[in-house]
């Protein structure tokens, strides 16, 4: 049983451009997020989805952008990268019910704009 | 909207001795759940104990346990007996009836021996 899978581990981009930073789950999971997480800010909410074709806005979302076209996948889109957006990005997902029960994080993206 | 704090950005322990540490949150719901998550230097998150706030009963995990003050949005984390593998950054968190998980900023626990 996989979990949460991210992909890539490592990534260096430079200003201005775009990649897609990959999250799948395999539990059948309907809520999904996106968080950043910065020295002495915690995890922060990017976005956030309900279900396949429901996504919204978290907390910092300008700059990224979500699609949820099936259950398992969540991709995180940067349109243009910039310093700012230099991060250690995480997916998470939680089962039905909201998050009312343990979520599954997966291992973490390390971003670095240059 | 839903918040959390903590307010210990950096705390210390010896070995074998207890520490508290602490959270705040705000919530307009009237059910929600609060969650308490560790993570190591592998940076791998991981559940140590969760409150249903409709349960009086403090959670306990082993030797992790909290006090829940619902009047007071308080939720703190007990671990006794600490150890060397304890080190690690604790994240408070809350799910108040929403579709959003969040997290407080954290607070950077280290055991030294």
């Amino acid at each position: 049983n996989a979990g949460v899978t991210q992909t890539p581990k490592f990534q260096v981009l430079k200003t201005g451009q775009s990649m897609t930073l990959q999250c799948a789950q395999d539990m059948n999971h309907e809520y999904m997020s996106w968080y950043r997480q910065d020295p002495g800010m915690g995890l922060r909410l990017i976005h956030y989805s309900v279900g396949a074709g429901i996504t919204d806005q978290g907390e910092v979302p300008n700059g990224y952008n979500v699609s949820r076209s099936t259950t398992e996948d969540f991709p995180l889109r940067l349109l243009s990268a910039a310093p700012s957006q230099t991060s250690v990005y995480f997916c998470a997902s939680s089962s039905g019910g909201g998050w009312s029960t343990e979520a599954f994080f997966g291992q973490g993206t390390r971003l670095t704009v240059v | 909207a839903q918040t959390v704090t903590q307010s210990q950005p950096e705390m210390s322990v010896q070995e074998a001795e207890t520490v508290t540490l602490s959270c705040t949150y705000d919530t307009s719901e009237n059910n929600y759940y609060l969650f308490w998550y560790k993570q190591p230097p592998s940076r791998q998150m991981i559940l140590v104990i969760r409150q249903e706030a409709y349960k009086q009963q403090n959670a306990t995990e082993n030797r992790f346990s909290v006090n829940f003050q619902k009047a007071a949005k308080s939720f703190s984390l007990k671990i006794s007996d600490s150890q060397l593998g304890d080190t690690a950054m604790y994240f408070c968190a809350l799910s108040g009836g929403s579709e959003k998980l969040v997290f407080g900023k954290g607070t950077k626990l280290t055991v030294n021996p």
